[in-house]
């Protein structure tokens, strides 16, 4: 079983709608959860984190916490041409006075104008 | 306010050979973690290092090593280099030992190995 698992996608949207995306992880240890965005050939750009169960809104973009379900979603609304990349969920856990994160593989949005 | 380095931007090896990346932390950030991200997949944790000694480590085998400066920067070596180490490797810095884990990466170094 993968440690964070995402659906690859790609997930299609039309330009205005609202893209949901989902995450699950197996680590219950785990504290800390962030979103991704990634666009091709450059590195990962903070969107979101989130640390306690509930929704947590930023702009358009709105993240969601269940530790009982183990389970992170991301929710952009009016979503735009520019949003099209593909988001990673990652997890982190801590120890030895540090932490370690574990990304999914990412799922890949498209927003069609 | 500059932001995580990385050097160099890409980089071509033979099997066999070994390599070194840079990395420069966001100012005011102490913690540096190293990452591969493969071709279609999320980055993969390598190790992280504050204070100059490792802290954490990922799946990965000894020959990954690392090293830390006192002015918070960040080597990441690769011995005997194999196909399968063809791949962007990204540094994430953090602040305050990591006691704050929200991560800044830089923008990678894109190593090939031929």
């Amino acid at each position: 079983q993968k440690e964070v698992e995402q659906n690859s996608g790609p997930l299609s949207v039309p330009e205005g709608a609202i893209a949901s995306l989902n995450c699950t992880y197996s680590d219950r240890g785990s504290q800390s959860f962030f979103w991704y965005r990634q666009y091709s050939g450059k590195s990962p750009e903070l969107i979101m984190s989130i640390y306690s169960n509930g929704d947590k809104e930023d702009g358009r973009f709105t993240a969601q916490l269940n530790k009982a379900s183990q389970y992170v979603s991301l929710l952009i609304r009016d979503s735009q041409p520019s949003d099209s990349a593909t988001y990673l969920c990652a997890v982190n856990s801590r120890g030895n006075g540090g932490f370690k994160t574990i990304f999914g593989a990412g799922t890949r949005l498209f927003v069609k104008a | 306010d500059a932001g995580v380095t990385q050097s160099p931007t890409h980089l071509i090896k033979t099997r066999g050979q070994q390599v070194t990346l840079r990395c420069s932390p966001k100012s005011g950030h102490d913690t540096v973690s190293w990452y591969q991200q493969a071709l279609g997949q999320g980055p993969q944790f390598i190790f992280q290092y504050y204070e100059e000694e490792e802290r954490q480590r990922g799946n990965f085998p000894d020959r990954f090593s690392g090293h830390q400066f006192p002015n918070y920067s960040s080597e990441l070596n690769v011995n005997a280099l194999l196909l399968g180490d063809s791949a962007l490797y990204l540094c994430a810095s953090s602040p305050s030992g990591g006691a704050v884990d929200t991560q800044y990466f830089g923008p990678g170094t894109r190593l090939t190995v031929l």
